[in-house]
């Protein structure tokens, strides 16, 4: 079964250093989305794209995020200047179709980031 | 933001018993539930989900219900494995957003 899958799986930083998560999508999925989950916390929605352009972003999605789809293959998450409290676990995930029940969201194992 | 509640932080069932998972959501312009689960070091699956129009969905050994007047959803897991020891996310959507709304989640034990 095709999946959605994230390089690196663990990405330790130093505070203040640029970061880049990356994902890639299930290849005939058109939405992708970045979610975090901080430990012992929910799993929260950071981002949605489609069509080379964020369609949706959460009030964590500040601008130090960024996100980008440099191939027809690869998406990516950007954190410009790392602080301690984006340690996390950050989950990619994909779909068919936008907020469809039966074309749910797939995700990825997930990147754990660790600033130092 | 707690539009989406769990809250039973775990459960444990007996091999072949029926397991029961609830969660509350605040919100009534939701139109999708998802149940996802998630085992360590791993990203979640999707389970099953239900439309806001119905009250009942069933995918083998899953069944989600939804009572809309009372806000509420659970999952049943009918008979229950060691396989299904992992931990359950409830998740809303409202059509046309992207923004999956997760619990906090309910760490399921099913032990022999």
């Amino acid at each position: 079964e095709p999946e959605v899958t994230q390089t690196p799986s663990h990405q330790v930083t130093q505070m203040g250093q640029e970061v880049i998560l990356r994902c890639v999508p299930i290849s005939n999925h058109l939405y992708f989305y970045w979610y975090r989950q901080i430990l012992g916390q929910k799993v929260e929605f950071l981002v949605s794209f489609y069509n080379n352009e964020i369609s949706e972003k959460s009030e964590i999605f500040d601008d130090q995020f960024s996100v980008e789809r440099p191939d027809g293959s690869n998406f990516t998450l950007k954190i410009r200047s790392t602080k301690l409290e984006d340690s996390a676990m950050y989950f990619c995930a994909s779909s068919v179709e936008q907020g469809r029940s039966n074309q749910p969201q797939h995700f990825g194992d997930g990147t754990r980031l660790s600033i130092l | 933001d707690q539009q989406v509640k769990q809250n039973s932080p775990s459960l444990s069932v007996q091999e072949g018993r029926i397991s029961i998972l609830n969660c509350d959501y605040t919100n009534s312009m939701f139109d999708y539930f998802l149940w996802y689960k998630k085992y360590p070091a791993e990203g979640p699956t999707f389970l099953i989900s239900i439309s806001s129009i119905k009250d009942k969905n069933e995918d083998g050994r899953f069944t989600v219900f939804l009572n809309k007047s009372a806000k509420h959803l659970s999952l049943h897991i009918v008979p229950s494995q060691p396989g299904d020891s992992a931990v359950y996310f409830c998740a809303a959507l409202n059509y046309n957003t992207d923004k999956l709304i997760f619990g906090t989640g309910t760490r399921l034990q099913v032990f022999p």
